[in-house]
């Protein structure tokens, strides 16, 4: 049962225009998510949070959207640049809970020049 | 400023065989995680220690052993070592409750 999902495995960008990566989950008790960008051969690394009691977070290129009725969040990144190629996974937490992260599978973003 | 220092980087073993995997953090975190990651599968958490002197086990616990050894290290340990436990294990640390986690660059880990 996998609780956080990201549909599309692979997307292509051409570089200045928008890179939208989707991530659902189906545990409404989930109240706080993350983006983390990964390249070869490194770990993770945080790139953006969002608070189910906010909407949209916004940080310089990278802005979040979540939609709790929907229960669907959605990073955008714009302009993409070729340094944006990398996977992007989603994550989710009951943040008054635990400390437990859920993650998606990623989504690997290219960005063409 | 190193973050989060995995050791090795790789390791093949033979099937049987034990191995403790190291991680150590210089953020002065209170929570530590060790995670699995698998092709085209996210991060699954193995353990977990919220602060020093506990632990807690995650979504994959069974064949691992964990040790918080103090604030900063917290290692995991294969006590015998089997091929579904190839994958690559990432380390991370966070302040605490509902903070985002820092990886460190993880163990490629291949059991014969």
């Amino acid at each position: 049962d996998q609780q956080v999902k990201q549909n599309s495995p692979s997307l292509s960008v051409q570089e200045g225009r928008i890179s939208i990566l989707n991530c659902d989950y189906t545990n409404s008790m989930f109240d706080y998510f993350l983006w983390y960008k990964k390249y070869p051969a490194e770990g993770p690394t945080f790139l953006i949070s969002i608070s189910s009691i906010k909407d949209k977070n916004e940080d310089g290129r990278f802005t979040v959207f979540l939609n709790k009725s929907a229960k669907h969040l959605s990073l955008h990144i714009v302009p993409s640049q070729p340094g944006d190629s990398a996977v992007y996974f989603c994550a989710a937490s009951v943040a008054s809970g635990t400390y437990k992260y859920i993650f998606g599978t990623g989504t690997r973003l290219k960005v063409l020049a | 400023n190193a973050g989060v220092t995995q050791t090795p980087k790789f390791q093949v073993l033979k099937t049987g065989q034990s191995m403790t995997l190291q991680c150590a953090q210089d953020m002065n975190h209170n929570s530590m995680y060790w995670y699995r990651q698998d092709p085209g599968m996210g991060l699954r958490l193995i353990y977990y220690s919220a602060s020093e002197g506990t632990t807690d086990k995650g979504e994959v616990p069974n064949g691992y052993n964990v040790s918080r050894l103090n604030k900063r290290e917290f290692s995991l340990r294969l006590e015998s070592a089997a091929p579904s436990q190839t994958s690559v294990y990432f380390c991370a640390s966070a302040t605490g409750l509902g903070q985002p986690q820092h990886f460190g660059d993880g163990t490629r880990l291949s059991i014969l």
